[in-house]
């Protein structure tokens, strides 16, 4: 079965710096890549997401990269602000979505 | 429109004892998910539910564990004779999903099991 990977497990920035968060998946059949978000205390909501026919995908300040030979996405987070800080789960999905096992993203002021 | 509801929002009990969670997605919502998240730890998969197929419960971690998913919306999540390690919140999330795993899920608010 499908299985994600994501690294890594705990990223520090200082506001204004970019963050990049990076997934692996193990499923070549894998045809939709989510990103959620998660602040404490409250549940996951998605943020962006992208399917197996697109290279990139950008909203604003976030984006996300795939790289279906690899079998890897990213998600890029440029001018981070306070309000960034939390954990970011990415996910693989064939016939069901699988998540990795999170980031916990924390920008300084 | 009204989003997930779990319930009950925490939950104690006593090993050994049987616990029953349950969710109600949202209304026309085809996937049903649940998920298990430890303290500091990821989204661990446990049981999918899409519509009138049979569900895929490749992630129920022990066969104390199992979940139903009545006429299609509400779902229950029960776990049998607790353990200590069983303390997690579970989430439930549901997706307009016509088949793919594709759409967004929304979570509920989870339900916080502590075992004791």
């Amino acid at each position: 079965g499908e299985n994600v990977e994501q690294h890594p497990s705990t990223l520090s920035v200082q506001e204004g710096d970019s963050a990049v968060i990076k997934c692996t998946y193990s499923d070549s059949a894998s045809n939709y890549f989510p990103w959620y978000k998660q602040e404490l205390g409250k549940r996951p909501q998605l943020i962006i997401d992208i399917r197996s026919n697109v290279g990139e995908k950008k909203d604003q300040r976030i984006a996300v990269t795939l790289n279906k030979t690899a079998k890897h996405f990213s998600l890029h987070i440029t001018e981070t602000q306070p309000e960034d800080s939390a954990v970011y789960f990415c996910g693989g999905a064939t016939n069901k979505l699988i998540f990795g096992t999170g980031t916990l993203l924390a920008v300084q002021p | 429109g009204a989003g997930v509801s779990q319930s009950p929002s925490n939950k104690v009990t006593e090993k050994g004892k049987d616990v029953e969670l349950r969710c109600d997605p949202i209304s026309g919502h085809t996937a049903l998910y649940w998920y298990r998240q430890s303290l500091g730890q990821g989204l661990e998969f446990l049981i999918y539910f899409q519509g009138n197929s049979a569900p895929d419960k490749s992630g129920l971690p022990s066969d104390r564990f199992s979940a139903e998913r009545t006429g299609g919306s509400v779902s229950t999540l029960t776990i049998q004779r607790t353990q200590q390690e069983d303390s997690a919140v579970y989430l439930c999330a549901s997706s307009f999903a016509a088949g793919l795993p594709s759409y967004e899920q929304y979570f509920g608010p989870g339900t916080r099991l502590t075992v004791t």
